[in-house]
This record gives C-alpha cells, structure tokens and sequence, in this order.
C-alpha cells in the first residue's frame, strides 16, 4: 500500500523558510515522479513542483519559481520542498503526491494527507 | 489554461445520475483528469486521460471528452460521493498543470 507522510509545516513569518519533507513507502521510490500541490484552506488545488524519479529533471509553477526548491533522497524515500521568501500567499496545506511514471505525466495517483504552512505578516 | 468547471453546486438525491462539466480555455486533447476530496481528506484520483478509470474506482464514475469539453458522471450516486470533484489539465510543457475550481456535489 502507497503512504506518504507529510512533515515540516508549520507558522513562519513573511520572508521566512520552511523545508518540507515527504516520506514514502509501499511502493519502489526512485521508479516514479513526485510532486507537490497546495491547497489554500478552503479553495481550490494548484501544482507547485515536480521532480523526476532520479532526481535529475524538476520542474516549477511559475508563482514559487526562483524561491522553492524540490529535491529527492531515493537512499532514503523521502521527498522534499525547501520554500524560501515565503510570502502570505503561499500559506496553504501541502501534498506531496506519487505520480504514475518515472518522469513526470501530470496525473497524481496518490497523495499524502498533507502538512499546513501559514505565512505570518 | 484554465480550467472552468460547473456547476459550482450540484444538489441532488441518492440513486440520481450527476453530471459534471470541465471546460478548457484551449485544446488539451484527452489530458485531463478528475479528482474526488472529501471535507479533511486528501483528494482522490478517479479518471485520467479524460475516461480512463484509476485503479479501485467503482464502474458508476466515468468520464468522456476530448479537445475543451469534459465530462464526469456518476451513474447512480452512493452517499459517499458526496464530495468536491476537480477537473485537472496536464497538456502543457513545460508542465503547468492547472486546476479547475471544483465543483461540490452535495445531497438534496
């Protein structure tokens, strides 16, 4: 059975960082794409990051582009989101999701049951 | 590409047929998926590329469509599809998947 496990949210001031991390299981981590999607609280879903199974390719939205930055430990199965310059807008709760192929095919097959980041001015 | 779904509500009663609509702002062929989120839940992948069930989802969801018009229906609503349901377009590349606003299908 596919598990993701969310970590790492939490309240942080405007301009502030936050390292988000993903652990997996139930499934051979380095064989699929990963990715992270947010959720204002109470509205609707937006697509963050990507990255491939390797690691090598990732792939940004453009509103966190140049301040978050995706990354993969396949030793370790765990997923990361190291978000800096963190503004009121990007508070949110965070999925990590499990992509159907090695590289990423934008469809999220499953997902974490995510972790909260609220942006303080 | 944006993604427009409706109704924003859909109100109706156990054992009716509920059809949902997603529209893209441009041609993304059969690129889209349907999501399922229940209040305090992750959401739920259901159809990818437009009619292709994902695995463990019952036979009464199916999806049709292709090119800016799509289509989600429940052939006969159980009290637990009761639920937001979003359209999601993966077309572009670089990626820039985008999703629709969802709409809340709830009982009457």
């Amino acid at each position: 059975e596919v598990q993701l496990l969310e970590s790492g949210g939490g309240l942080v001031q405007r301009g502030g960082s936050l390292r988000l991390s993903c652990a997996a299981s139930g499934f051979t981590f380095s064989a699929y794409a990963m990715s992270w999607v947010r959720q204002d609280p109470g509205k609707g879903l937006e697509w963050v990051s990507a990255i491939s199974g390797s690691g090598a390719n990732t792939y940004y939205a453009d509103p966190v582009k140049g301040r978050f930055t995706i990354s993969r430990d396949n030793s370790n199965n765990t997923l990361f989101l190291q978000m800096t310059s963190l503004r009121a807008e990007d508070t949110a709760v965070y999925y990590c999701a499990k992509d159907f192929h090695f590289d990423t095919s934008g469809y999220f097959a499953s997902w974490g049951q995510g972790t909260l980041v609220i942006v303080s001015s | 590409i944006v993604l427009t779904q409706s109704p924003a509500t859909l109100s109706l009663s156990p054992g009716a047929r509920a059809t949902l609509s997603c529209r893209a702002s441009q041609n993304i062929n059969s690129y889209l998926a349907w999501y399922q989120q229940k209040p305090g839940q992750a959401p739920r992948l259901l159809i990818s590329d437009a009619s292709n069930r994902a695995t463990g989802i019952p036979a009464r969801f199916s999806g049709s469509g292709s090119g800016t018009d799509f289509t989600l229906t429940i052939s006969s609503l159980e009290p637990e599809d009761f639920a937001v349901y979003y359209c999601q377009q993966r077309s572009t590349w670089p990626p820039t998947y985008t999703f629709g606003q969802g709409t809340k299908l709830q009982i009457k």
